[in-house]
């Protein structure tokens, strides 16, 4: 089945601590997307990538970090520079160029004490 | 982007039909609206999208007014299944750099 996949889905880190959440997809989609969520609220955009090889920042990429090396995945790094990080983080990707239907993974929840 | 604006939660009883509406009062010709929803704890699922036109598809209808300054989202047989936040979202279609903001949205409860 094509579709995209976050792990984990619970994610439990010390202050401090960088972490790395993973996202794939097959679904042949050139752009990728990371989004934070915080409780009762909308989706922010942290950043995305149209292809392989170049990312942009979105609204809040302070304190995170992405790569693209390759077109099925997009991990989102967390650094200890982002003074809030625990939230719910979904990764998306979108179908080409001409339409605005983006796919969402199950999302990952991260937990720093 | 257009800046939309959405009631912050709604009640439809089940089997009713459920009309979400979204205000987009500066959209401009090239944009289109998009829906999505989230149901708890999941990651948000594309509903449908339209430009001008009224849209349907096996989820849902989207009424656009003449003006296109607001849309209405209809679900015709709401089941419990339903209850989520929905999203109203404008954006150009067909160019680089697409950076979709999802707002608050609409908490619709579907009540048996």
């Amino acid at each position: 089945d094509g579709g995209i996949t976050q792990s984990p889905k619970y994610l439990f880190r010390k202050e401090g601590q960088n972490v790395t959440l993973s996202c794939e997809q097959n679904l042949n989609h050139d752009a990728m997307y990371w989004y934070r969520q915080d409780p009762g609220q909308g989706l922010r955009l942290i950043y995305y990538s149209q292809i392989v090889n170049d990312f942009q920042k979105g609204d809040i990429a302070e304190g995170y970090s992405v790569s693209r090396e390759k077109k099925e995945s997009f991990p989102l790094t967390v650094t200890s520079a982002q003074k809030n990080p625990t939230a719910f983080y979904l990764c998306a990707s979108r179908v080409g160029t001409d339409h605005n239907e983006q796919f969402f993974g199950p999302g990952t929840r991260l937990t720093v004490l | 982007d257009a800046k939309t604006t959405q009631p912050p939660s709604m009640d439809c009883a089940e089997g009713r039909a459920a009309n979400l509406p979204c205000n987009h009062s500066t959209i401009s010709g090239n944009e289109y609206v998009y829906w999505y929803r989230q149901i708890h704890s999941q990651g948000p699922q594309y509903i449908i999208h339209g430009l001008k036109n009224n849209e349907t598809n096996e989820m849902a209808s989207l009424i656009i007014t003449e003006d296109r300054k607001s849309s209405t989202l209809i679900l015709p047989h709401a089941t419990l299944r339903d209850t989520a936040v929905y999203y109203c979202i404008v954006r150009v279609a067909g160019t680089g750099g697409f950076k979709t903001i999802f707002g608050a949205g609409t908490r619709l409860f579907v009540k048996a």
